[in-house]
């Protein structure tokens, strides 16, 4: 358990609407990850970071946001949701070791 | 950029072993790891493999590499119900970015 929470657990939202998921960790790492699970795709980075204000893109990125105005909490929002964005987004981060431990996942749905 | 490749379904009887295959295809991964998905729960890290390795044993769980053909198995030895789940494949680049592979689901059946 490397300490990573994710809330809400479960959300449903209209198309449009802006949404915004939140991990939590405890151990104070430094680089934290988004990613979004699709079936037949794995799991895809959306963005990451590198430390407090620093973050950038990773390859699906289009349509998200990031924020990490603190070590322990890394945000990510969807301005405006479209039905593309459901999908479960799962939060990880990276410990000294270089190896990456994940959060238990956010299920959202857009309708 | 990286791209994974696995099987996607994989049905094993309890006590058999279980293979999974997972092909990549960049040649300067450093490590290749094995990741285990149950239902409604995150990405548990399973076991991992360093690039100038070919075989790594941990309990029940057997990975080998063959980096010439860039090829990567995770080998269960007697497989329990426990162990039914998505089971991912992914490499790290030089960036310590990791790419997954699209998951294989494994169904043991008694």
């Amino acid at each position: 358990d490397a300490g990573i929470t994710q809330s809400p657990r479960h959300k449903v939202t209209e198309t449009g609407t802006p949404v915004t998921l939140r991990c939590h960790q405890t151990e104070n790492h430094r680089y934290m990850y988004w990613y979004r699970q699709d079936p037949g795709h794995g799991l895809r980075l959306i963005h990451y970071s590198y430390g407090v204000k620093d973050t950038d893109k990773g390859e699906v990125s289009d349509g998200y946001s990031v924020s990490r105005s603190k070590t322990e909490d890394f945000l990510l929002t969807l301005e405006s949701a479209t039905s593309s964005q459901t999908s479960v987004y799962f939060c990880a981060i990276r410990d000294s070791t270089y190896e990456q431990y994940f959060g238990p996942g956010t299920r959202l749905t857009v309708t | 950029g990286e791209d994974v490749e696995q099987s996607l379904f994989l049905s094993v009887r309890e006590g058999d072993s279980s293979v999974i295959n997972c092909t990549y295809t960049d040649s300067s991964s450093t490590y290749l790891y094995w990741y285990k998905q149950e239902p409604g729960a995150g990405l548990q890290l399973l076991t991992y493999i360093f690039s100038n390795m070919d075989m790594k044993q941990d309990q029940r769980l057997t990975v080998l590499l063959n980096k010439k053909d860039k090829h990567l198995s995770l080998r269960i030895a007697d497989t329990q119900t426990g162990d039914s789940a998505i089971y991912f494949c992914a490499e790290r680049g030089d960036d310590y970015k990791l790419s997954f592979g699209a998951g294989t689901t494994v169904t043991v059946r008694a």
